[in-house]
């Protein structure tokens, strides 16, 4: 119940184009639902985040689709740039995690120039 | 830069020997939280440091401990070192304990054990 299921495992979109990765969970006192950007040899970085009493959050070419009753919750990136080639993570964590962050496994995105 | 130093940056260590991580965390935040990050996977939770006491630990070993320090800068020690034990050590901080608050985390420590 404390997993968080993030697909697809890599992704390959064009420059230009829109890159969506998916997250589920099951662990229904989850309450905050961060996104995080990691380029390789650094630590992950907080792109966006979401609670969830909004469907939705933009943060310039970032997006969060938050769906409380289906348990999912997906990152979209538009107008994707080669500086975008990353790996993403999702997160999530509540009251039953004791607030620590629960991981997806990440997704490796590269954009095609 | 998010102003959390790890170091250092890279080890080698012999199955069996003990290894010390060392975390500065960013100014003004008495939280700092420990991960292990395995090749291609998600971070993993270790434990938790609030104003020097364990505030949380993750499915770890007792052979993987911690100390935060009045500064709160943090170690992680890891005795009894496994060949699984290589990975990306992550530490990161905060403004508080709980989840929803932004973490800050530093550039890492990639741990080999031969």
């Amino acid at each position: 119940q404390q997993q968080v299921k993030q697909s697809p495992q890599s992704l390959i979109v064009q420059k230009g184009g829109i890159s969506i990765i998916n997250c589920a969970y099951e662990n229904t006192a989850f309450d905050y639902f961060p996104w995080y950007q990691q380029f390789p040899g650094k630590g992950p970085a907080l792109l966006i985040a979401i609670r969830p009493d909004v469907s939705e959050k933009k943060e310039g070419r970032f997006t969060i689709s938050f769906n409380k009753s289906a348990k999912q919750f997906s990152l979209h990136i538009m107008d994707s740039q080669p500086g975008d080639s990353a790996t993403y993570f999702c997160a999530a964590s509540g009251a039953d995690s004791n607030y620590q962050l629960i991981w997806g496994a990440g997704t490796k995105l590269i954009i095609k120039p | 830069e998010t102003g959390v130093t790890q170091s250092p940056t890279h080890l080698i260590k012999t199955r069996g020997q003990q290894v010390t991580l060392r975390c500065s965390s960013q100014s003004g935040h008495n939280t700092v939280s420990w991960y292990q990050q395995a090749l291609g996977q998600g971070p993993q939770f270790i434990f938790q440091y609030y104003r020097e006491e364990e505030n949380g630990r993750g499915n770890f070993p007792p052979r993987f401990s911690g100390l935060q320090f009045p500064n709160y800068s943090s170690e992680l020690n890891v005795n009894a070192l496994e060949l699984d034990d290589s990975a990306l050590y992550l530490c990161a901080s905060s403004l508080r304990p709980t989840g929803n608050t932004e973490a800050f985390f530093g550039q890492g420590t990639r741990l080999t054990v031969v």
